[in-house]
């Protein structure tokens, strides 16, 4: 059972430099979900995408872009990589969908990412 | 606002020992979900449990157990006779209000539990 996967697991960028993060579940959610996870700051959500076709910007989306590349699929970009970017990153899904809310989300097993 | 706060930062006990990780909660609506997950070591994270704000009965689940009391706001997870590998950090979560059509979850701080042989 994969669950979400996200790759690469680690990388290591220079200040300026680009870079998508891979994501992908099997288990036919429709919410997915980016994730930041900081010392001392919990999990702060980046950006979601709530269904196949829809995104949104969480609580830390600047410097950030997604793309909902379909059902499975959830990349996230970073256009510029900046050292306040230096976090470990997770994907994660829930089943989502039309009136739902307060499902389980799942995670993928992390993207450790530091940027010089 | 919604919010949880996981006040103990840090926990350290040693093997046998049994402890408790506090976790206190805010939200205006009446119908929530609350979770627990373990992210160990190796980083990822692991689902604990989820629980609906109208079922108030504590939960167990081998050495695990849950004490959500709705009158504090409180949803307390307990380790009877901790093991090493219970080593991790524990968050908990809470729930956004039900308008996104999604799961959105708003997490605590977590606290990191240190179990010595």
């Amino acid at each position: 059972n994969a669950g979400v996967t996200q790759t690469p697991k680690f990388q290591v960028l220079k200040t300026g430099q680009s870079m998508t993060l891979q994501c992908a579940q099997d288990m036919n959610h429709n919410s997915m979900y980016w994730y930041r996870q900081d010392p001392g700051m919990g999990l702060r959500l980046i950006y979601y995408s709530a269904s196949e076709g829809t995104t949104d910007k969480g609580e830390v989306p600047n410097g950030y872009n997604v793309s909902r590349l379909n059902k499975r699929e959830f990349s996230l970009r970073l256009e510029s990589a900046a050292p306040s970017q230096t976090s470990v990153y997770f994907c994660a899904s829930s089943e989502g969908g039309l009136g739902s809310w307060g499902n389980t989300i799942y995670f993928g097993e992390g993207s450790w990412l530091t940027v010089v | 606002a919604q919010k949880v706060t996981q006040a103990q930062t840090e926990i350290s006990v040693v093997e046998k020992e049994d402890v408790t990780l506090d976790c206190v909660y805010e939200t205006r609506d009446t119908t929530y979900y609350l979770f627990w997950y373990k992210q160990p070591p190796s980083g990822e994270l692991v689902f604990l449990i989820r629980r609906n704000s109208f079922d108030e009965q504590n939960e167990i689940s081998g050495r695990y157990s849950w004490n959500f009391q709705k009158s504090t706001s409180s949803f307390n997870f307990t380790i009877t006779a901790s093991q090493v590998v219970d080593s991790a950090v524990y968050f908990c979560a809470l729930s956004e209000p039900p308008s996104y059509n999604t799961d959105k979850l708003i997490f605590g701080t977590g606290t990191r539990l240190q179990v010595f042989p």
